[in-house]
């Protein structure tokens, strides 16, 4: 069974520009989630999907940032425009529901120059 | 008060050391518990769930205890595959929000 995939694995931008980055979550995963890894910090929550819909995303640090995941399937997180301290690891995890595991992703690595 | 709160290490242990990792968590209310290990540059994968009876898998035990509000996680007989970073998570809320804890850094030395 594939497990969740992220890409770009590496993505190096200069502020000011836009990146996407996108998630495919297990397939038959309903909940898909969106973290961040600063550097030297902890995992943070960005947002929770049920299926389409967003169900919290209480942790999305500014409208910047937006994320969709049309159809319920794959998810995109878009930062528009990039700043400085927005680099960091993206992971991306999902899971059947309920309070079980989360699988994650590889993440993708962003540093913003 | 962090949410959830673990001893970031490094914990150095020789092989075949007993080395035990403790979380609190702030939340009362929160409803499940993990350990993930992250090795360095990976994604987090799950170690284990953590239970009231507490769960044992070979090496490795995990216990919750509500009362005081923490989580352990025990391994024995370490091994030098098992220097890594572990993670404490926590879910709570009708949303299932996560909180991670800083991680708890471990490196087994020859």
């Amino acid at each position: 069974e594939a497990g969740v995939t992220q890409f770009p694995s590496h993505s190096v931008i200069e502020k000011g520009q836009t990146v996407t980055l996108r998630c495919d979550p297990i397939s038959g995963h309903d909940n898909l989630y969106w973290y961040r890894r600063v550097m030297g910090k902890e995992i943070k929550f960005l947002l929770h999907f049920v299926k389409e819909s967003k169900q919290d995303e209480s942790g999305m640090p500014n409208n910047r940032f937006l994320a969709e995941r049309t159809g319920g399937t794959y998810s995109t997180l878009k930062v528009q425009p990039a700043e400085l301290e927005d680099s960091g690891v993206y992971f991306c995890a999902s899971s059947p529901g309920g309070y079980n595991e989360q699988f994650f992703g590889p993440g993708t690595r962003l540093t913003v120059l | 008060r962090k949410e959830v709160e673990q001893d970031p290490g490094p914990f150095n242990v020789p092989e075949g050391a007993t080395v035990a990792f403790n979380c609190t968590y702030s939340n009362s209310a929160s409803q499940s518990f993990f350990w993930y290990r992250q090795d360095c540059r990976k994604e987090p994968k799950l170690l284990m769930s953590v239970y009231s009876s507490g769960n044992e898998d070979g090496r490795f035990t995990a216990q919750l205890n509500r009362a005081s509000q923490y989580i352990s996680l025990l391994i024995r007989d370490s091994k030098l595959s098992d220097s890594a970073t572990y993670l404490c998570v926590v879910l709570s809320g009708g949303y299932q929000k996560v909180t991670f804890g800083t991680g708890t850094k471990l490196q087994v030395i020859p």
